[in-house]
């Protein structure tokens, strides 16, 4: 799996959008960005994945720039609920082996 | 999506005892579940893969011997950690793998252990 890297921790208001950053330069063709998060003492939470489309859905919405390299995570509209570490990893899809968690990015999404 | 289940949420044990965790896929067939532990402040590290119906496959570091995995059903899988110490204390968390061609993994709750 690509190694990916992750600013350590970010803050965001309540209401606002938080953007969260990956980077992903070695990342394969058949390889695609998924995002987790795992809330204080809970197991992880699947939120989206995209190969390179640009996707969304009722949690957020994935951006993956042309090359591939990079990707962000938005939470449009961000509550305290989701303060939480999102875990960007890169994999290919259907893969039987487990996902390798890195450090993740600490969201505090604060009032 | 799919749910998978863990239990206990958390337990304390007395050093030398032993406790079993299960984690059990409740609306989809796993036919493959991992398990992982994690340390305060850090990451989950993957400490087994575990296949129905034949004997788990262990990460590198972790003891077969002290951590049993059992997975005797396509809905079932169970952790015992054996003679438990303090330094076994720690969240462990499932996760399982719907059929083939499902990309997305499940997570259990994890189950927080204390070992006194």
């Amino acid at each position: 799996d690509a190694k990916t890297t992750q600013p350590t921790s970010m803050d965001c208001a309540e209401g606002r959008a938080a953007n969260l950053p990956c980077n992903h330069s070695t990342i394969s063709g058949n390889e695609y960005v998924y995002w987790y998060r795992q809330i204080h003492s809970q197991g992880p939470q699947y939120i989206i994945h995209g190969l390179k489309n640009n996707e969304t859905n009722e949690m957020a919405s994935l951006i993956i720039t042309e090359d591939r390299k990079s990707s962000t995570l938005i939470l449009p509209h961000a509550t305290l609920r989701d303060t939480a570490v999102y875990y960007c990893i890169v994999r290919v899809g259907d893969s039987g082996y487990a996902l390798n968690f890195g450090k993740g990015t600490s969201l505090l999404v604060t009032p | 999506g799919a749910v998978v289940s863990q239990h206990p949420s958390w337990v304390i044990c007395k050093s030398g005892t032993s406790v079993k965790i299960e984690c059990r896929s409740l609306d989809f067939q796993a036919t493959t579940m991992f398990w992982y532990r994690q340390f305060p402040k850090q990451s989950l590290m993957l400490m087994a893969t575990s296949n129905e119906g034949s004997k788990a496959t262990y990460e590198q570091g972790v003891e077969k011997d002290k951590f049993l995995i059992n997975h005797a059903s396509l809905t079932l899988s169970t952790l015992t950690v054996t003679s438990a110490h303090p330094e076994d204390s720690s969240f462990y968390i499932c996760s399982a793998r719907g059929e083939v061609g499902s990309t997305e993994a499940f997570f259990g709750q994890g189950t927080r252990l204390t070992v006194v």
